[in-house]
C-alpha cells in the first residue's frame, strides 16, 4: 500500500530553536495534513493543506503543500517546551472522506 | 461540541480472549474509521463506515477482527480470538461536512499477554 516517508525520526532541540520536518511520497495526495499527538491520547490536528503549493500558517506553525503534491513540510519556529510531543503527517489520497495514510511520526524533545 | 468518546481507556487480557471497544463519534459525522496504532508507528486505517455501511475494510484481519455500526451512528470493533500482536492503541475517529481533518477519540489501549 502507499506509504509515507517522514522524517527525522526524532528531534532533540533546546527551547527556542526553530523546527524543521517533512514528509514524501511516491504518490500524489490531494490533502496532506498534520497532526501532533501527546501521550495517551489520540491525534490533534494542527494544520490542513487543500492545494498544491499552498503555504498554511498556524500561530508559530507553518505548513507547505508540495508542488508535485507528493510532499510536505511543517515548521515550529522558537519552539516551547509544550511543543513536546509526536508529530504525524498524513495525506488523503482520494477526494473529502476517504482514509488518511500517516507517516511513523517525528518524535520532539525540547529541552529548557 | 463534544469530542470522540471511546472506551474503555485501557485493557489488558490473555491472547486467545475476545475483547470489544466502543466509540461514539461527534454528533451529525457520517463518516467513521477505526485505525490501529502500534507503538512507535503511525495509525493504521482498519475499517471505514459510511452511516452503516462500510467503505473500506480491506486491511481489517476479518479472521478475528469484527467491527459494526449499526444504527448508524456509534460503533464496536471486537477481536476474537486476540494475538499478542493485537497490541496497540486502538483509534476511533470521525468527520463529517467540510470533510478536512478528522477528530480522534483518545483511543483504547490494549494489552495482550
Amino acid at each position: 500500500g502507499q506509504q509515507l516517508n517522514q522524517s527525522p525520526q526524532s528531534m532533540f532541540i533546546q527551547e527556542g530553536e526553530d523546527v524543521s520536518m517533512n514528509c514524501t511520497s511516491s504518490s500524489i495526495f490531494n490533502t496532506w495534513l498534520w497532526y501532533k499527538q501527546d501521550p495517551g491520547e489520540g491525534p490533534v490536528l494542527l494544520i490542513a493543506l487543500y492545494k498544491a503549493g499552498e503555504l498554511t500558517s498556524n500561530g508559530r506553525l507553518t505548513a507547505q503543500f508540495g508542488i508535485t503534491r507528493k510532499d510536505s513540510f511543517l515548521n515550529i519556529s522558537a519552539s516551547i517546551p509544550s511543543d513536546v510531543g509526536i508529530y504525524f503527517c498524513a495525506g488523503q489520497p482520494g477526494q473529502a472522506g476517504t482514509a488518511l495514510i500517516f507517516g511513523k511520526g517525528t518524535t520532539l524533545s525540547v529541552s529548557s | 461540541e463534544a469530542g470522540v468518546a471511546q472506551s474503555p481507556r485501557y485493557k489488558i487480557i490473555e491472547k486467545r480472549q475476545s475483547v470489544a471497544f466502543w466509540c461514539n463519534p461527534i454528533s451529525g459525522h457520517a463518516t467513521l474509521y477505526w485505525y490501529q496504532q502500534i507503538l512507535g508507528q503511525g495509525p493504521k486505517l482498519l475499517i471505514q463506515f459510511q452511516n452503516n455501511g462500510v467503505v473500506d475494510d480491506s486491511q481489517l484481519p476479518k479472521d478475528r477482527f469484527s467491527a459494526e455500526r449499526l444504527k448508524g451512528v456509534d460503533s464496536t470493533l471486537k477481536i476474537q480470538p486476540a494475538k499478542l500482536e493485537d497490541s496497540a492503541v486502538y483509534l476511533c475517529a470521525s468527520t463529517g461536512p467540510p470533510h478536512y481533518g478528522y477528530t480522534f477519540g483518545s483511543g483504547t489501549r490494549l494489552t495482550v499477554v
